[in-house]
């Protein structure tokens, strides 16, 4: 169990609303991320963190926007719903080892814009 | 920039064949990882295997082997003796060392065990 958890688990939004994922992690790792999952794209990074206070942008990070004010909780904020944002978003976390990374996933959010 | 590359969008197979799902990628890095996920029906990601670049020995764990080709780019994962729990979509995925652990995935395939 890697403790990632995500909120809410299932949305339903109409559009213009804003909207705020989160994610919380109860194992102190520096490296946080967004991925949200679309047929026929797999998963595409949104935003990743690399510490408190420090983001930046993935290849599809446009209408999102990210915050992390403590190590455990990485918030993804869509300012303004729009359709093309249904969507389920994954949160994960990079876990190390001597063996290298790897990235472990929350449960995932379910977001329907309507 | 990276692709991660899966041909196959939906593999049907009777419980006990084998079955092999291939992988194909692109980098320009000479140091990265490869990994499998899967995803079954009830949603979540499970982490499966992560290959390093220099390492390309091929690795066996139970019914599920995975042969790592440097040369052809590829990293093509079987199971033996499929079984109906083996259902789900599986994703390759590519990490550049030292960029984070931004993974690029492929675009999954969809693999179907039936009785």
């Amino acid at each position: 169990d890697a403790g990632i958890t995500q909120s809410p688990r299932h949305k339903v939004t109409e559009t213009g609303t804003p909207v705020t994922l989160r994610c919380h992690q109860t194992e102190n790792h520096r490296y946080m991320y967004w991925y949200r999952q679309d047929p026929g794209h797999g998963l595409r990074l949104i935003h990743y963190s690399y510490g408190v206070k420090d983001t930046d942008k993935g290849e599809v990070s446009d209408g999102y926007s990210v915050s992390r004010s403590k190590t455990e909780d990485f918030l993804l904020t869509l300012e303004s719903a729009t359709s093309s944002q249904t969507s389920v978003y994954f949160c994960a976390i990079s876990e190390s080892s001597g063996l290298g990374e790897k990235l472990l996933f929350g449960s995932g959010t379910q977001l329907s814009v309507l | 920039a990276q692709k991660v590359t899966q041909a196959q969008t939906e593999i049907s197979v009777v419980e006990k064949e084998d079955v092999t799902l291939d992988c194909v990628y692109e980098t320009r890095d000479t140091t990265y990882y490869l990994f499998w996920y899967k995803q079954p029906p009830s949603g979540e990601l499970v982490f499966l295997i992560r290959r390093n670049s220099f390492d390309e020995q091929n690795e066996i764990s139970g019914r599920y082997s995975w042969n790592f080709q440097k040369s052809t780019s590829s990293f093509n994962f079987t199971i033996t003796a499929s079984q109906v729990v083996d259902s789900a979509v599986y994703f390759c995925a590519l990490i550049r060392t030292g960029t984070a652990s931004k993974l690029t995935f492929g675009t999954g395939t969809r693999l179907q065990v039936t009785l």
